[in-house]
């Protein structure tokens, strides 16, 4: 079946240092949606592409969809101990099921 | 108005014992999901809604879990014959439309003795 994959797995950052999380799936998706978790927390929405080629940003935080629509990233400058928690990506397949992927855990040292 | 709740928050069940976890969503919202998410993974989807109807069911493991939302609103994710794997973090969400932005809820706690 469909697979959503992330890299890395874990990153650990000095406050300061870029981040970037990388997700690939096996099949086109029709949009891609990225959620974050804090410790102890529920996911929580950031944002949702819909575009091949779609590029968004929000303030720190820049959002990119493949060509293909079957990869996307998340690319956060200069990270503060605040961005701390596990993203993930997540894409609908044609059925309407979310499929999540397995997260990146974000660190930051102070 | 309010969030996604769930209850119960924590649920400690003996083995062989059946379970019922509870969702509220979002009101107005069309869409409902059940998730079951381990320690350190991405929530694993087991079922959803559309309004009262169970649109994909593919994600349950087995024919012990069932899921119901019978008012298009409140939803109830049924164990029967729990089994310790079965522990797990249950988590619950809504949206307003079938594909878009998913609330979800704090999650039940499932522990299975």
């Amino acid at each position: 079946g469909q697979q959503v994959m992330q890299i890395p797995q874990y990153q650990h950052v000095q406050e300061g240092e870029d981040f970037t999380t990388y997700c690939n799936s096996s099949t086109t998706l029709s949009n891609i949606q990225w959620y974050k978790q804090r410790p102890g927390g529920h996911p929580v929405f950031l944002i949702q592409l819909v575009k091949s080629g779609e590029v968004k940003k929000q303030k720190r935080l820049t959002f990119q969809f493949g060509e293909a629509k079957k990869n996307s990233s998340l690319h956060i400058t200069a990270t503060q101990t605040t961005d701390v928690g596990t993203y993930f990506c997540a894409g609908y397949n044609q059925g309407g099921k979310l499929i999540f992927g397995q997260g990146t855990e974000l660190s930051v040292k102070p | 108005g309010a969030g996604v709740s769930q209850s119960p928050r924590y649920k400690v069940t003996k083995r062989g014992q059946d379970v019922a976890l509870r969702c509220d969503p979002i009101s107005g919202h069309v869409s409902l999901y059940w998730y079951r998410q381990a320690l350190g993974q991405g929530p694993e989807f087991l079922t959803y809604f559309n309004y009262e109807a169970q649109q994909d069911k593919s994600g349950l493991p087995n024919d012990r879990f069932s899921a119901e939302r019978p008012e298009g609103s409140i939803s109830t994710l049924t164990i029967q014959r729990t089994e310790q794997r079965d522990s797990a973090m249950y988590r619950c969400a809504s949206s307003q439309a079938q594909v878009g932005e998913q609330y979800f809820g704090p999650g039940t706690r499932l522990t299975v003795t």
